[in-house]
């Protein structure tokens, strides 16, 4: 296994465009997360899923973002009608049940709205 | 809320120096704490942890340990290498309703530069 994968790794986007994400989880990491990091901050916690069900979204996550996961496998995080405020690095790890073992992240997504 | 600060950066120090990274956090019940560390270019990566109060986690010559007390989780290393060189985060999980952490908090990050 080759750990988490995240792509893209980079995204430039107009404002206003649509843009998707995509993440592979280690394969038997029943848990996925998706964190949002800015410049010079850590990274905030977005959302997660166990197997397929999405179990918590932050107030972070406005109606213009929605992220998926179906079948438990892979996640896609979409963001509609993008905004400047959405440049970031778009983080995502997963886990297995039982979290004292720790996340694995991937590299992630840089995005980029100009 | 939940929250970690960790001393401001960048720290920039000479190959084979004492490192310490100051942490405190506030969160209600029993947090478990880790360092991740962030290469250039990479995700993060999980240093080391602590579960329960004056538990010491160690990885790579780096140690930290849980003091509830002054709710601190300060990591060291005795000698740092140019290979240490990255950002450094602090963060914590907290057992939510129903038993289970998932979720961390994490601080600002310190970025840690080792010169020859």
């Amino acid at each position: 296994d080759t750990g988490v994968s995240q792509n893209p790794r980079h995204k430039i986007t107009k404002r206003g465009q649509n843009v998707t994400f995509r993440c592979d989880p280690i394969s038997e990491h029943n848990r996925l997360y998706w964190y949002r990091q800015t410049l010079g901050q850590g990274p905030e916690f977005l959302t997660y899923f166990q197997n397929e069900a999405q179990l918590e979204k932050s107030r972070l996550l406005s109606d213009r973002f929605s992220a998926e996961r179906p079948k438990g496998s892979f996640s896609t995080l979409e963001i509609q009608r993008t905004e400047q405020g959405d440049s970031a690095m778009y983080l995502c790890a997963s886990s297995l049940q039982g979290f004292y073992l720790g996340y694995t992240f991937g590299s992630g997504t840089r995005l980029t709205v100009v | 809320g939940d929250s970690v600060t960790q001393m401001e950066g960048p720290v920039t120090l000479s190959e084979e120096a004492f490192l310490t990274i100051n942490c405190t956090y506030t969160a209600t019940g029993y947090p478990s704490l880790f360092w991740y560390v962030q290469y250039p270019g990479e995700g993060l990566q999980l240093l080391l942890k602590a579960t329960k109060a004056d538990d010491k986690g160690s990885n790579k010559g780096f140690e930290a340990t849980y003091r509830k007390e002054t709710t601190s989780f300060h990591l060291e290393k005795g000698s740092v290498q140019v290979s240490d060189s990255a950002v450094y985060f602090c963060a914590l999980s907290r057992e939510e309703s129903g038993g289970s952490n998932y979720k961390l908090t994490f601080g600002k990050g310190t970025l840690l530069t080792v010169n020859p």
